[in-house]
């Protein structure tokens, strides 16, 4: 049982580029996150999914595009990559809705925007 | 606005001795919150959260923490620390749906 898996684990972009991170957990949880962490901000919600095929906006989202096609992973699109995005992001998933329910986060990408 | 604070960017502490992570929060709602500890190129793992019942709520690690409502806190502790307590203590607010606030922090620091 591996939790939550996150490709890759660092990446350097120029400004402009394009990439993907990917998201994967083996526990058939029905919510997941994308969050990125910056020093001394704590993490802001970027995109969510209720389920396979939905997602929604969540705090930071501009820049950002997801997708949900299978229940189990979770893209993190960034099309056009700007230093601002320079980030640590986490994917996390939850069994239910996560006013209540515990949050299981992956280890991180970093990446750098040069 | 809902909001949660932690006052301390560091504490520091001596192996053995209590440690307590500070936490506060603004919400006009009932408030669920929730504490985690993320190790150095670690995601984060939950402690322990608080939804309703007993204020004092027991997690991982032998952390607990308090509840207490006309302080509007929830503070984090420990009878005794370790050294590999070290590490960034995250406290987070939800109110009821999607938007978790986490607090920027406080990286604990466990002297031998």
């Amino acid at each position: 049982n591996a939790g939550v898996t996150q490709t890759p684990k660092f990446r350097v972009l120029k400004t402009g580029q394009s990439m993907t991170l990917l998201c994967a957990q083996d526990m058939n949880h029905e919510y997941m996150y994308w969050y990125r962490q910056d020093p001394g901000m704590g993490l802001r919600l970027i995109h969510y999914s209720v389920g396979e095929g939905t997602t929604a906006k969540g705090e930071v989202p501009d820049g950002y595009n997801v997708s949900r096609l299978k229940k189990q992973n979770f893209l993190l699109g960034l099309e056009s990559a700007a230093p601002s995005q320079t980030s640590v992001y986490f994917c996390a998933s939850s069994l239910s809705d996560i006013s209540t329910d515990t949050q299981y986060f992956g280890p991180g990408t970093r990446l750098t925007v040069l | 606005a809902q909001s949660v604070a932690q006052p301390e960017d560091q504490v520091n502490v001596a192996e053995g001795n209590p440690l307590t992570v500070k936490c506060t929060y603004s919400v006009s709602g009932n408030p669920y919150l929730f504490w985690y500890v993320q190790y150095p190129n670690r995601g984060l793992q939950f402690l322990l959260k608080y939804i309703t019942g007993d204020n004092l709520v027991k997690g991982s690690y032998g952390f607990e923490a308090e509840f207490n409502k006309s302080q509007t806190s929830f503070h984090l502790k420990k009878p005794s620390a370790l050294v590999s307590d070290s590490a960034l203590y995250f406290c987070a607010l939800n109110t009821g749906g999607f938007k978790t606030i986490f607090g920027a922090g406080t990286r604990l620091f466990v002297k031998a």
